[in-house]
C-alpha cells in the first residue's frame, strides 16, 4: 500500500542541523510532488516546503527560506529535509505528505526538539 | 492573499451531525480545498477534496458519514451520526503555486 515513513528527528541544540528523511513505498516516487509539513506543539499545521517530481523546482515557507533545503533521491524513493540554523521555533513534528490527482496520504512524522 | 478561515471549535452531541466551514480569501472562491481529520496524539489523515461546484473526492476507507459541499466562497465538512472517534481538530486546506496552506482548525467535541 501507499506509504510514507519519516526518520531522522531528534534533539538538537539552537543553531545546529539535522537531516529528515522520508521512504516511500507503494507507488511511483519519482512521478509525484512531495511537501514537508510541521506541528509545533499544541498548535496548527504549517506548510514548511515542496519539491517537484524530478526535483526541478522547490518552493520554501517564508519561516525556513534559507535554512532548510528539500531534496529528493528518486533512485532511492526518498525524500529529505535538510534543516539548519535550527531555532527554538522550529520545534514540531514533521510530516511528509503528497497530495496529487492518484492519491493523498500523510507520514506518521517525526519530532524535532531544539532546545539547549 | 489566499487565506482560509475556520471557527476555532464546534461541538454536537453523539448521533448528531454536525457542519464546518472553511472559507477562501476575497479573490479565491474558486479555488478547490482538502479536509483533513487529526484525531487526538495522532498524524493527519486526509478526508476529501472539495470542489467549488460541491463535487468531492474521499479518501480510501472514509466513511460515508463525511461529505462536503460548496457555496461561493464557503466550504463545508459535515459529519453526520456523530461518533465518539469523531471527536478531533479539522483542517482545510488549499494550494497556491507550489505551496500548501492551510486553515487554523477546528476542534470537534462530541457531547
Amino acid at each position: 500500500q501507499v506509504q510514507l515513513v519519516e526518520s531522522g528527528g531528534g534533539v538538537v541544540q539552537p543553531g545546529g542541523s539535522l537531516r529528515l528523511s522520508c521512504a516511500a513505498s507503494g507507488f511511483t516516487f519519482s512521478s509525484y510532488g512531495m511537501h514537508w509539513v510541521r506541528q509545533a506543539p499544541g498548535k496548527g499545521l504549517e506548510w514548511v516546503a515542496f519539491i517537484r517530481y524530478d526535483g526541478s523546482n522547490k518552493y520554501y515557507a517564508d519561516s525556513v527560506k534559507g535554512r532548510f533545503t528539500i531534496s529528493r533521491d528518486n533512485s532511492k524513493n526518498t525524500l529529505y529535509l535538510q534543516m539548519n540554523s535550527l531555532r527554538a521555533e522550529d520545534t514540531a513534528v514533521y510530516y511528509c505528505a503528497s497530495f496529487n490527482d492518484a492519491f493523498d496520504i500523510w507520514g506518521q512524522g517525526t519530532m524535532v526538539t531544539v532546545s539547549s | 492573499q489566499l487565506v482560509l478561515t475556520q471557527s476555532p471549535s464546534a461541538s454536537a452531541s453523539l448521533g448528531a451531525s454536525v457542519k464546518l466551514t472553511c472559507t477562501l480569501s476575497s479573490g479565491h472562491s474558486s479555488y478547490a480545498i482538502a479536509w483533513h481529520q487529526q484525531q487526538p496524539e495522532k498524524g493527519p489523515r486526509y478526508l476529501m477534496k472539495l470542489n467549488s461546484d460541491g463535487s468531492h473526492s474521499k479518501g480510501d476507507g472514509i466513511p460515508d458519514r463525511f461529505s462536503g459541499s460548496s457555496s461561493g466562497a464557503e466550504r463545508y465538512l459535515t459529519i453526520s451520526s456523530l461518533q465518539s472517534e469523531d471527536e478531533a481538530d479539522y483542517y482545510c486546506q488549499t494550494w497556491g503555486t507550489g505551496i500548501l496552506v492551510f486553515g487554523t482548525g477546528t476542534k470537534v467535541t462530541v457531547l
